[in-house]
């Protein structure tokens, strides 16, 4: 079983901070990752996705891949409470199977 | 509004009583899927759904059924209802299968609590 792996958290910071979430992944031929933001009690909404090593920024979020070091991170910056959510990790795994796995996210919690 | 519809959203029903959760989106996708959620065990795809008539298992399809008649529909069916099948369901579509950008626009949820 391919494994996407995160730390469930909570991961605390205080407001205007820089959170870092982390994702490592098991299957090296992984071919995409994405990033969702899940509040509590609704259903998860893209942020980002990255494909190629490096850095892909859209506003304030910055998705980083080491597909090296099978990991992918998500910052960031300029903290807001109402970034405080569970944030999901997903990945296409290089197989014949049309789907995506996700990790069991990671709760942030941003204090004012 | 382009979005993805499920019915009901909340469902308690009891051991082995036949259940249908409806999936409608509005956005002309091939893709659709279904997932469960539980803590501590994350988004589990149950099955998905490439085209119409083409449909296929995912992770954890026992005691699931799909069908996929129409282009916008995709329902799931609990033939048989057990308590191990309580949990937070969501259907998701896309434009296509996974490609490199893979998008999936998920439905509202559906809490199911089988007694």
């Amino acid at each position: 079983q391919k494994e996407v792996e995160q730390n469930s958290g909570p991961l605390s910071v205080p407001e205007g901070a820089i959170a870092s979430l982390n994702c490592t992944y098991s299957d090296r031929g992984s071919q995409s990752f994405f990033w969702y933001r899940q509040y509590s009690g609704k259903s998860p909404e893209l942020i980002m996705f990255i494909y190629s090593n490096g850095d892909k920024e859209d506003g304030r979020f910055t998705a980083q891949l080491n597909k090296a070091s099978q990991y992918v991170s998500l910052l960031i910056r300029d903290s807001q409470p109402s970034d405080s959510a569970t944030y999901l990790c997903a990945v296409k795994e290089n197989t014949g199977f049309q789907k995506l796995v996700f990790g069991t996210g990671t709760r942030l919690l941003v204090s004012p | 509004e382009a979005q993805v519809t499920q019915n009901p959203r909340y469902l308690i029903t009891v051991t082995g009583k036949k259940l249908t959760v409806t999936c409608s989106q509005n956005m002309n996708h091939e893709y659709m899927s279904w997932y469960r959620q539980d803590p501590g065990l994350g988004l589990r795809q149950i099955y998905y759904s490439m085209n119409v008539e083409v449909t296929d298992k995912g992770d954890v399809p026992e005691g699931y059924k799909v069908s996929r008649k129409e282009k916008r529909n995709f329902p799931l069916i609990l033939e048989s209802p057990s308590p191990n099948q309580t949990s937070l369901y969501f259907c998701a579509s896309s434009l296509r299968g996974p490609r490199l950008t893979y998008e999936q626009y998920f439905g509202p949820g559906t809490r199911l609590t089988v007694t």
